[in-house]
């Protein structure tokens, strides 16, 4: 079936801290990966994507990594900011355009 | 920077209404979407479109539910006969290429059918 699931609603940190933030997908054909960002009021915004040719990919402060052995996709946050604060959703394409949706992870930075 | 625009920002509606739900996409993009996110809940396919037809629909999407590009720049949703259980976040999204482009969302039209 298709399911991509978090593993922690809320994870709460201080300011300056490294985030790190789980999904697990179910489906072993996915070839495309992305993290969005959602604060309160609005859409879902790109943080970074990954292929399944990769296993590691870094943008600005934030890192992916994607382990396929055991289907489980991370997001770290190097230096967590309060503006960092908002729901994290991992997603995965299904097919050629779907993408599938985990159920979010709501990151607290305190400062 | 571009960006997906929708309107309106909040829809409220009696239930058995028909609401029309719209988007302005990236001007450039050749693929559109349609989301749905229930209060709480993950947000959801519902269609993609391309070339002027549904490339791609969920279960969600049944005959209830249409999608247009009118004209050159919106693409729209039309619920028929809404449902108390349409009440949700809807986000539409643009995207440029092929599969595993980055999808684009719009700030999303909040629907409340009373």
């Amino acid at each position: 079936g298709e399911s991509v699931g978090l593993h922690l609603p809320t994870l709460s940190v201080q300011e300056g801290d490294n985030s790190i933030i789980n999904c697990a997908y179910s489906n072993s054909a996915s070839d495309y990966f992305i993290w969005y960002k959602q604060e309160s009021g609005k859409g879902p915004q790109f943080i970074i994507d990954i292929r399944s040719n990769m296993d590691k990919r870094q943008g600005q402060r934030v890192t992916v990594l994607l382990n396929k052995t055991v289907k489980h996709l991370s997001l770290q946050i190097a230096a967590t900011q309060p503006g960092d604060s908002a729901v994290y959703f991992c997603a995965e394409k299904v097919g050629f355009q779907k993408l599938v949706f985990g159920t979010g992870t709501r990151l607290l930075v305190s400062p | 920077e571009p960006e997906v625009t929708q309107t309106p920002s909040h829809q409220v509606t009696q239930m058995g209404q028909e609401v029309i739900l719209r988007c302005v996409p990236i001007s450039n993009h050749l693929y559109f979407y349609w989301y749905r996110q229930i209060l709480g809940q993950k947000v959801e396919f519902l269609v993609s479109f391309y070339n002027n037809e549904i490339s791609e629909k969920s279960e969600i999407f049944d005959d209830q539910f249409s999608v247009e590009r009118p004209d050159g720049s919106n693409f729209t949703l039309k619920i028929r006969s809404t449902k108390l259980e349409d009440s949700a976040m809807y986000f539409c999204a643009s995207s440029g290429g092929w599969g595993g482009d980055e999808q684009f969302f719009g700030p999303g039209t909040r629907l409340t059918v009373l």
